[in-house]
Parts: C-alpha cells; sequence; structure tokens
C-alpha cells in the first residue's frame, strides 16, 4: 500500500518558470490537500479538495491552481514560479474531512526558485 | 481565525528523561479537534497522537500523553521515558468547523545521549 506519492522530491526552478507537482493516494480518500512548510511558520494551507471536481483554497493560495479530475490524483501547479515559492511542498489525504480523521502525508518536495 | 502557537522553538532533553512541549490556541468554539505530528529528519509527517475537544479524558499513546486544559486552551505533550528516535521537529494542529487543520509554528527536540 503506497499511500500518498508526491513526485519529484526535489525540483529546482529559475524564476518565471512553471511546473506541476505530483499528488496521487490509493486509499480512496475524499479529501486531498497541498500544504507548504516554511521555516518558522510550520504548515499552510494552500488548497485543498473534498471530492473529485471540487476544490477551494486555503491559507496562501496566490500563485498556485490546483485540479481533481479523479480521486487518485491531486496536482499542485505554479504557474510562474518566484523566489517567494521556495519551500517544502506537501500532500495530505484523509478518509473523511471532519473529526478525528488524521491526514496522511506524502514525503514532500523540496522546490528551490533561482 | 483559529491561531496556534508553540512557544518553544527548540527543546532539549536527555535519553529516558520526561519531556513536555507546549501548545496554546486561540478559538472561540466550542467543539474541535487537537493533534501532534511528529517530523523526523526523513521529513515524512507521522500523526503521534489526537484528542477531542469534549472529552475530559487525555489521550495516551504508549509514551506520549497530552495535558488539555480546554479552558486554557492548551494541549502540551509529554513525551516520557525519551529515545534517540524521537529526535524530530514535532507539530500542534487544531481542526475546527472549518474542518481544515491549523499547525503551529513547530519545536524542535533532541535527544541527548
Amino acid at each position: 500500500n503506497a499511500g500518498v506519492t508526491q513526485t519529484p522530491k526535489f525540483q529546482v526552478l529559475k524564476t518565471g518558470q512553471s511546473m506541476t507537482l505530483q499528488c496521487a493516494q490509493d486509499m480512496n480518500h475524499e479529501y486531498m490537500s497541498w500544504y507548504r512548510q516554511d521555516p518558522g511558520m510550520g504548515l499552510r494551507l494552500i488548497h485543498y479538495s473534498v471530492g473529485a471536481g471540487i476544490t477551494d483554497q486555503g491559507e496562501v493560495p496566490n500563485g498556485y491552481n490546483v485540479s481533481r479530475s479523479t480521486t487518485e490524483d491531486f496536482p499542485l501547479r505554479l504557474l510562474s514560479a518566484a523566489p517567494s515559492q521556495t519551500s517544502v511542498y506537501f500532500c495530505a489525504s484523509s478518509y473523511e474531512l471532519g473529526g478525528l480523521s488524521p491526514l496522511h502525508f506524502g514525503n514532500g518536495t523540496r522546490l528551490t526558485v533561482t | 481565525a483559529q491561531t496556534v502557537t508553540q512557544s518553544q522553538p527548540e527543546m532539549s532533553v536527555q535519553e529516558a528523561e520526561t519531556v513536555t512541549l507546549s501548545c496554546t490556541y486561540d478559538t472561540s468554539e466550542s467543539d474541535y479537534y487537537l493533534f501532534w505530528y511528529k517530523q523526523p529528519p526523513s521529513r515524512q509527517m507521522i500523526l503521534v497522537i489526537r484528542q477531542e475537544a469534549y472529552k475530559q479524558q487525555n489521550a495516551t499513546e504508549n509514551r506520549f500523553s497530552v495535558n488539555f486544559q480546554k479552558a486554557a486552551k492548551s494541549f502540551s505533550l509529554k513525551i516520557s521515558d525519551s529515545q534517540l528516535g524521537d529526535a524530530a521537529m514535532y507539530f500542534c494542529a487544531y481542526k475546527g468547523g472549518a474542518q481544515k487543520l491549523v499547525f503551529g509554528q513547530g519545536t524542535r527536540l533532541t535527544i541527548n545521549p
């Protein structure tokens, strides 16, 4: 059981380039989300989805797009990378949105924008 | 919006000793959930323990326990018999009516052999 799989593990981009961070889960979880982790700021929610075809913004959505065409996949797109987007990105999923249902995290993507 | 504060950026403890990590949160809700996650150097986020706000009894998972003080809005994590494998970043997190997990800034725990 792979859980939540993120690719790539590391990426270096130049300012202005675009890319997609991939996220897939094989647990049939309805809820998926993207967080970014920055030193001293914990994890901040970028976008989330409560099911296929449904997405919504989190705390820091600017500069990022998402789509959810299937239950399994939830890619995060950087349209025009900026140095401020240098961060570690985590994809997470859970069985349901509410209650004690815990988030299952991928291993993260370390992104550097020069 | 709810906020979660971890006032200790770094903590250290001797192996086999007990350490307590602090977490406070700000909310006007009465029904919510609290979590502690561990992030070792591998970067993987691992659930340590969780608590429902309406339960008075403090949650316990083996060497990990919480001290949940609802009136004080405090949710500290106690690690007993610390082991070298406990060295990690620890994040406190809150989930309320909006159902989105809000994280604190994290506490880096070092275990001294």
